[in-house]
């Protein structure tokens, strides 16, 4: 499975400021994505980082609070805009691991954030 | 809206029983499934993966899958105290959702000695 890192790995950041979190991957993948995992809950998929257009959002989530970078095959950018409290979560981007004809998928460490 | 339910817990099981987690999806067109373990503080591990009728093996662990019912489970023989994490069953739709995983909520296991 291809290698995962995420930086930062943890911040504590005043409510209207606005954080971006970086997602590298040790080998080029088809398709990245970025979630959501607020305290206690699930994880939610906010957003699909499509290399060289726009990320497509699911329902709830939008560009401007969320805008999404995804440069080349290897990286993406998530920032988390005009923070609140209630962004606080961790933020945990994930990339695809084709075996064969079948998909997986493989997350990386995540990205714990404390909005005061 | 498409959804994934896991069985409420917490899931309390001695060492060295069998642990059975289970999860139910409203999509019937979805295509592949996951088992994800997510310890305390970490981000979640794939465990196993099923994409077709049946039970696929792989060490203690035991996916069974069921489209007919919309049902996926997971079963741990041998249940060790290291296995004791909060288990996510992840749904994909497939076609135009390729890759979009649905997660329920998760099932917290403990595992006592």
């Amino acid at each position: 499975s291809a290698v995962i890192s995420q930086k930062p790995s943890r911040d504590i950041c005043q409510r209207g400021t606005s954080l971006t979190i970086q997602c590298q991957v040790d080998s080029q993948v088809t398709m990245m994505f970025w979630y959501r995992q607020q305290p206690g809950q699930s994880l939610t998929l906010i957003a699909t980082a499509n290399q060289g257009s726009e990320a497509t959002y699911e329902s709830g989530f939008v560009i401007d609070k969320f805008p999404i970078s995804r440069p080349n095959l290897t990286f993406s950018t998530l920032t988390v805009s005009n923070m609140s409290p209630e962004d606080s979560s961790i933020y945990l981007c994930s990339v695809d691991g084709e075996r064969g004809l079948q998909e997986t998928q493989y997350f990386g460490p995540g990205t714990r954030l404390l909005v005061l | 809206q498409k959804e994934v339910e896991q069985n409420s817990g917490p899931l309390s099981v001695p060492e060295g029983a069998i642990a059975s987690l289970n999860c139910t999806y409203s999509d019937r067109g979805s295509q592949s499934f996951f088992w994800y373990r997510q310890y305390s503080g970490k981000s979640p591990e794939l465990i196993m993966s099923i994409y077709s009728n049946g039970d696929k093996e792989d060490g203690r662990f035991t996916a069974q899958l069921n489209k007919a019912s919309q049902y996926v489970s997971l079963l741990i023989r041998d249940s060790q105290p290291s296995d004791s994490a909060t288990y996510l069953c992840a749904v994909n739709a497939g076609g135009t959702s390729y890759g979009k995983l649905t997660f329920g909520q998760g099932t917290i296991l403990t595992v006592h000695p």
